[in-house]
């Protein structure tokens, strides 16, 4: 098994551009999850999905959008590039079924390095 | 929502020398608490966890103790290495299923 599979490892962008970053896990995991963490901060979440077709918003969604179309793709999309969206994103996975005194933890990706400038 | 407060934010100990770590989290349905370990330019790794049915779980050198009265938990590394120097962060985990991390504490370990 590969895990959680980030895509790209390292993007600069300018003001204003869009992209997505790509996060794919191959262990079947239900939950997924997308993470900024800004320099010397802990991670902070934007959005995060329950399953395929169900996402809801985290504690910072703003300027950021998401979809979960399978089980295993969680793609995170910037529309319009700013500097403040400088930072290092991580996707992560976990499975719950029942979740109370249940200790799945979550799988993290290896991180996108992002700078807008 | 669910707030986590993790302290020291930095920690400089002796070769040998125990560590603390301590957080305290706001939602008393938090149910799932994990300890994680980041070395630069990594990802999170997690070390050890524990269920809010649990008040004290060990791993060799490292142990977490759970008081859910206080709303509070804590990391603890024996016999420090030089490897051990790394940022660790804690979590709490709510009731949907979202995770909600501390700051992080820098832990220095020195030879």
């Amino acid at each position: 098994n590969a895990g959680v599979t980030q895509t790209p490892k390292f993007r600069i962008l300018k003001i204003g551009q869009s992209m997505t970053l790509q996060c794919a896990q191959d262990m079947n995991h239900n939950y997924m999850y997308w993470y900024r963490q800004d320099p010397g901060m802990g991670l902070k979440l934007i959005y995060y999905s329950v399953g395929a077709g169900i996402t809801d918003k985290g504690e910072v969604p703003n300027g950021y959008n998401v979809s979960r179309s399978t089980t295993e793709d969680f793609p995170l999309r910037l529309e319009l590039a700013a500097p403040s969206q400088t930072s290092v994103y991580f996707c992560a996975s976990s499975y719950s079924m029942r979740q109370l005194f249940s200790n799945q933890p979550q799988h993290f990706g290896d991180g996108t390095r992002l700078s807008i400038l | 929502g669910e707030n986590v407060e993790q302290h020291p934010s930095t920690l400089s100990v002796q070769e040998g020398d125990s560590a603390v770590i301590k957080c305290t989290y706001s939602d008393s349905a938090s149910n799932y608490f994990p300890w994680y370990k980041q070395e630069l330019g990594k990802r999170p790794q997690l070390i050890i966890d524990i269920r809010s049915n649990v008040g004290e779980k060990k791993d060799q050198r490292i142990a977490v103790t759970l008081n859910k009265t206080a709303k509070h938990f804590s990391l603890h590394i024996t016999e420090t290495q030089p490897e051990d120097s790394a940022v660790y962060f804690c979590a709490a985990r709510d009731n949907f299923n979202k995770f909600y991390f501390g700051s992080g504490t820098k832990l220095n370990v020195k030879p």
